[in-house]
């Protein structure tokens, strides 16, 4: 079965670049997505298809993918962007998340 | 503005079936535009996608989760359903109901979840 890694932890300084890797098997050749979940929420759509906002997502949010490696960037990283952040692929007619990234803003 | 509501019994026992149902407000199933999904978190832990439902019936499951999984829908109501079966302490999570996204587009399939349910704790045990 597919899958998709993801580092459990990131740190970031307020104002600086926050980067989340999410890594698999040709992801570059799928679409890649992110969610963003806060504790006792649930999760909210911050970047599909790759690199694409959804309306009322800032801007500071970006995403990428090619290769092996999709990247989901925060410029200009603000208190509130502490959450936990999943990507999400499909494959093979499934769902697959990756792990889960608790990033932390410092 | 689309909302989705998931409802259903937050206990229950080893080796019975799961089910719950999630109400969707602001749209219609039956517009045949958009998929329905559910997704479960165990507390602490990341997202697992249990499976989804087209208005038309067309279902896929969590190949980890078939055996035991059905979804249904009721376009009447404008509700679709989720029962587990034989459940375990290992199933007792948090489940989320949510309206998906999906279709082609520069030849690759595209497929997300755009507006998620609340959730509803469901706890297993004796």
């Amino acid at each position: 079965s597919y899958e998709l890694t993801q580092p459990p932890s990131v740190s970031v300084s307020p104002g600086q670049t926050a980067s989340i890797t999410c890594s698999g098997d040709k992801l570059g050749a799928k679409y890649a997505y992110w969610y963003l979940q806060k504790p006792g929420q649930s999760p909210v759509l911050v970047i599909y298809q790759d690199n694409q906002r959804p309306s009322g997502i800032p801007e500071r949010f970006s995403g990428s993918n090619s290769g092996n490696t999709a990247t989901l960037t925060i410029s200009g990283t603000q208190a509130m962007d502490e959450a936990d952040y999943y990507c999400q692929a499909w494959d093979s007619s499934t769902v697959v998340f990756g792990g889960g990234t608790k990033l932390t803003v410092l | 503005q689309v909302q989705l509501q998931e409802s259903g019994p937050g206990l229950v026992k080893p080796s019975q079936t799961l089910s719950l149902t999630c109400t969707v407000s602001g749209a219609s199933i039956s517009s045949g535009v958009y998929y329905w999904s559910w997704i479960r978190q165990p507390a602490g832990k990341g997202l697992e996608w249990i499976g989804r439902i087209y208005s038309s019936g067309s279902i896929n499951y969590n190949p980890s989760l078939k055996s035991r999984v059905t979804i249904s829908v009721d376009t009447s109501k404008d509700q679709f359903s989720l029962k587990l079966s034989s459940v375990t302490a290992a199933d007792t999570a948090v489940y989320y109901c949510a309206r998906a996204v999906g279709g082609m587009r520069n030849n690759y399939y595209y497929y997300y979840m755009d507006v998620w349910g609340k959730g509803t704790t469901v706890t297993v045990s004796s």
